[in-house]
């Protein structure tokens, strides 16, 4: 079955130290998507990509990094330059290059981090 | 820029009721909306979907959306709630010539039995 595959599920980390969350698809999708979801407050766009080799910043980019060196992988890395970490993270992707009618969203099941 | 307002953080009905989720938009033109649908510790799936086709539009799982353009509204609803309805749900809203979609805040739906 195709789908979106973020690992790990929970992930534990102290303070002052980087992680990366995975995010893998096998849909053939061209953009690729990191959100961060806390409660109330929907879900904030951390950074996108729309081909492989680019990406762009979202709302909320500070303190994260992301890279897409191939179409089916987009990790994102939560860096000890982010001031509040913990959050759920959810991964994204979409056929085509924008979020129109025919490129509704896709997500993986999430990553939660607990920073402390 | 876009935004959208979700009234109510929180919603409690009946089993069997009818379910009104409020969803609100603000921008100049009719833009694209989708109706999300999160359970508890996964991700989000796409319910609904406008694309000015009709305004009226269907979902999975017994739901539907009426776009309302002279109120920028695009509210969902379902005739008779499942206890299998309980869940968070999202609307969201993108430009036609964009490439971002932006959330609401979300509204957890309670179905008490």
């Amino acid at each position: 079955d195709g789908g979106i595959t973020q690992s790990p599920k929970y992930l534990f980390r102290k303070e002052g130290q980087n992680v990366t969350l995975s995010c893998e698809q096998n849909l053939n999708h061209d953009a690729m998507y990191w959100y961060r979801q806390d409660p109330g407050q929907g879900l904030r766009l951390i950074y996108y990509s729309q081909i492989v080799n680019d990406f762009q910043k979202g709302d909320i980019a500070e303190g994260y990094s992301v890279s897409r060196e191939k179409k089916e992988s987009f990790p994102l890395t939560v860096t000890s330059a982010q001031k509040n970490p913990t959050a759920f993270y959810l991964c994204a992707s979409s056929i085509g290059q924008g979020t129109g009618a025919n490129s509704p969203l896709h997500f993986g099941n999430g990553t939660r981090l607990t920073v402390t | 820029a876009q935004s959208v307002t979700q009234l109510g953080s929180h919603v409690s009905v009946s089993e069997g009721a009818l379910v009104l989720l409020r969803c609100n938009y603000s921008s100049s033109v009719p833009p694209y909306l989708f109706w999300y649908v999160q359970y508890p510790n996964q991700g989000l799936q796409l319910l609904l979907k406008y694309t000015s086709a009709a305004t009226l539009v269907k979902g999975i799982n017994g739901f539907e959306a009426e776009f309302k353009k002279s109120e920028t509204s695009f509210h969902l609803t379902k005739p008779s709630a499942h206890m299998s309805d309980a869940a968070e749900y999202f609307c969201a809203v993108s430009e036609r010539s964009g490439n971002k979609l932006v959330f609401g805040a979300g509204t957890i739906l309670r179905v008490k039995s």
